[in-house]
């Protein structure tokens, strides 16, 4: 019962050039999402979130956009580099404090 | 990820042994989650824990598997007579008290059970 899904395990893309990670879900409950990034060895740590309210959230080179209609975000990096390179979580929540994770992207900046 | 300690990083353990896994939030949260991450999956979730009380803990299973966050101390997640299927990463993230904010997330300890 994956009601988070990340569809692509992985992504390649040129130093300089646009990454864009999706992202759909399943419950239409959800109201608040969040990106993660995973480097080997350590824990997640937070990027950018997004609630039900808006459509668009930016940070800097990192924007999320949300598609409620079809149950699908993304994230979008711009310009992409090296550091970038790790694993991206997308996660949910809607009633209650509990997340639901994505399987993870695994983004290759290569330079 | 500093705020978030976990302990130990790696922990090994033979059939049939106890694992205790702990976890202190970051200062000023009182919401502490754990997660298992199996190789080439994505988190799940197990326990939702505030201090002293289980809150959610539908992720985890019914046998073996027990979780506390008593009111001094970290949290513990204790598996007991462990398995080689138990073999995964653990995370832990805590959260602020009030609304729906970002969890921040520990290491991780990596449990090897030989």
């Amino acid at each position: 019962d994956q009601q988070v899904k990340q569809n692509s395990p992985s992504l390649s893309v040129q130093e300089g050039r646009i990454s864009i990670l999706n992202c759909d879900y399943t419950n239409s409950m959800f109201d608040y999402f969040l990106w993660y990034k995973k480097y080997p060895a350590e824990g997640p740590t937070f990027l950018i979130s997004i609630s039900s309210i808006k459509d668009k959230n930016e940070d800097g080179r990192f924007t999320v956009f949300l598609n409620k209609s079809a149950k699908h975000l993304s994230l979008h990096i711009v310009p992409s580099q090296p550091g970038d390179s790790a694993v991206y979580f997308c996660a949910a929540s809607g009633l209650g404090n509990q997340f639901y994770f994505g399987t993870g992207t695994s983004l290759t900046v290569i330079p | 990820n500093a705020g978030v300690m976990q302990n130990p990083r790696h922990l090994v353990r033979r059939r049939g042994q106890e694992a205790r896994l702990r976890c202190s939030p970051m200062k000023g949260h009182s919401h502490v989650y754990w997660y298992r991450q199996l190789p080439e999956e994505g988190l799940k979730f197990m326990v939702y824990l505030q201090k002293e009380n289980i809150i959610d803990e539908s992720g985890m299973p019914k046998e073996r598997f027990s979780a506390e966050f008593p009111k001094e101390g970290p949290s513990i997640l204790r598996i007991q007579q462990v398995v080689r299927g138990d073999s995964a990463a653990y995370f832990c993230a805590s959260s602020p008290s009030q609304g729906i904010q970002p969890q921040h997330f520990g290491d991780g300890t990596r449990l090897s059970i030989l």
